[in-house]
């Protein structure tokens, strides 16, 4: 089983600021089969970025994930209020599919 | 757009087996999708359960193998899942998704709470 850790746990930040999230692979991710969500109570998952750096249908250009390997990256370029919000990795190139531990993103 | 619900008693007692159905709205679930269950347990993260396709192939958690079974209804356009000898630890959010081999969940249900007690 592939384990993802997510760094840093909760990342503090104003809204206009650039978000950098990271996620680690305990192994080599298969065909780069990485994707983002961001969670917030009381609503659906949403779906950002899947193949490590292709965004999903109407996510904007702001979402942008990027890595290979073990080491994958999603960049929010400038916060928007919108956007504090939970965010999980999950790599689906390996069976069993699995999430890593999530990151808060917080206004600071 | 494919629209998901999830549907099911809010409250199991331990040792009992949880039940849910997922009906899919204003799409096929005989199109070329898997469809799959994620739970999210209070405060934690997010986990895989299991996933069908409409010909009946089925992925599991390895973990929760020995206690789960996904089935589908393609007359009804839903699919399901039960998960046996629950304890407090299976207490979660249960959403249900569709996903593709290449592309992971998209689509989900509002997710349903789930509560194991006595």
């Amino acid at each position: 089983e592939i384990v993802l850790t997510q760094s840093p746990g909760t990342l503090s930040l104003s809204p206009g600021e650039r978000a950098t999230l990271s996620c680690r692979a305990s192994q080599s991710v298969g065909s780069n089969y990485l994707a983002w969500y961001q969670l917030k109570r009381g609503q659906t998952p949403r779906f950002l970025i899947y193949g490590a750096s292709s965004r999903a249908t109407g996510i904007p250009d702001r979402f942008s994930g990027s890595g290979s390997g073990t080491d994958f990256t999603l960049t929010i370029s400038r916060l928007e209020p919108e956007d504090f919000a939970m965010y999980y990795c999950l790599q689906y190139g390996g069976s069993p599919w699995t999430f890593g531990q999530g990151t808060k993103v917080e206004i600071q | 757009q494919v629209q998901l619900r999830e549907s099911g008693p809010g409250l199991v007692k331990p040792s009992e087996t949880l039940s849910l159905t997922c009906t899919v709205s204003d799409y096929s679930i005989k199109s070329d999708y898997y469809w799959g269950w994620v739970r999210q347990p209070p405060g934690r993260g997010l986990e895989w359960v299991a996933s069908i396709y409409h010909t009946g192939s089925t992925y599991y958690m390895p973990s929760l193998k020995s206690r789960l079974t996904i089935s589908v209804d393609t007359s009804k356009n839903q699919f399901s899942v039960k998960l046996s000898s629950v304890s407090a630890a299976d207490t979660a959010t249960y959403y249900c998704a569709r996903h593709r081999i290449a592309v992971p969940f998209d689509y989900w249900g509002q997710g349903i709470l789930v509560t194991v007690s006595s």
